[in-house]
């Protein structure tokens, strides 16, 4: 596509359900990103996929935070029992190899009420 | 890992006046990034700048790779330029290639 595209751009769960979010990342980026951010503060690493694998998964605060993807392409951010502090804005970011220039998504805001 | 520190925190500005932000690594860095936040939230890609100087329009900036900082430069601002600019870069000396790390952004709010 055109930009990195995510979804839902809104969410809003009950504490203690499941989410699911969805980056379709930039076509023939090979590099994806998943970072989270919090009011007033600057976006915050999570995991990075080169290809379908994992290269760094550090960033996950706990074992709650699971990302996929299977195909190389579309990335799923999965959170188990969502905690109020769950809530922020989750950004999706892709770039054509890793450590190239990352294009981010318009983000989707969680709320965990 | 790498600390970023941004400065000013904040910035206000009557449009038509000139800026520069300063973004300093702790450690060296690759894959230097320069961001612009809009209010609704959208990271726009202002410049990808590991090192040397780049200019586009109004907006310029210089990395100094060898002393790990970067300079962003606003001139003739406009009430449009208002938002969050954040800086990231990874860590050169680091494992993993692809993990931006971010600064905690200046605001800047440009008054008409």
């Amino acid at each position: 596509g055109a930009g990195v595209s995510q979804t839902p751009s809104n969410k809003v769960t009950e504490k203690g359900k499941y989410v699911e979010l969805r980056c379709d990342p930039i076509s023939g980026h090979t590099a994806l990103y998943w970072y989270r951010q919090s009011l007033g503060q600057g976006p915050e690493f999570l995991i990075y996929f080169q290809g379908t694998g994992a290269a760094d998964d550090s960033g996950l605060p706990n074992d709650r935070f699971f990302a996929v993807r299977p195909e190389g392409s579309v990335s799923t951010l999965k959170i188990q029992r969502t905690e109020r502090g769950d809530s922020a804005v989750y950004l999706c970011a892709s770039s054509f190899r890793q450590g190239a220039e990352a294009f981010f998504g318009q983000g989707t805001r969680l709320t965990v009420v | 890992g790498i600390q970023v520190e941004q400065s000013p925190p904040d910035l206000i500005l009557q449009e038509g006046a000139n800026s520069t932000l300063r973004c300093n690594f702790s450690d060296s860095v690759n894959n230097l990034q320069w961001f612009h936040q809009n209010p609704w939230g959208q990271l726009i890609n202002l410049f990808y700048i590991p090192s040397g100087t780049k200019q586009n329009g109004r907006l310029s900036a210089t990395t100094v790779a060898t002393e790990r900082y970067s300079l962003l430069y606003i001139s003739s601002s406009q009430t449009t330029d208002s938002g969050v600019y954040f800086c990231a870069g990874t860590h050169a000396g680091g494992t993993s290639y692809g993990k931006l790390t971010f600064g905690q952004g200046t605001i800047l709010t440009v008054h008409p």
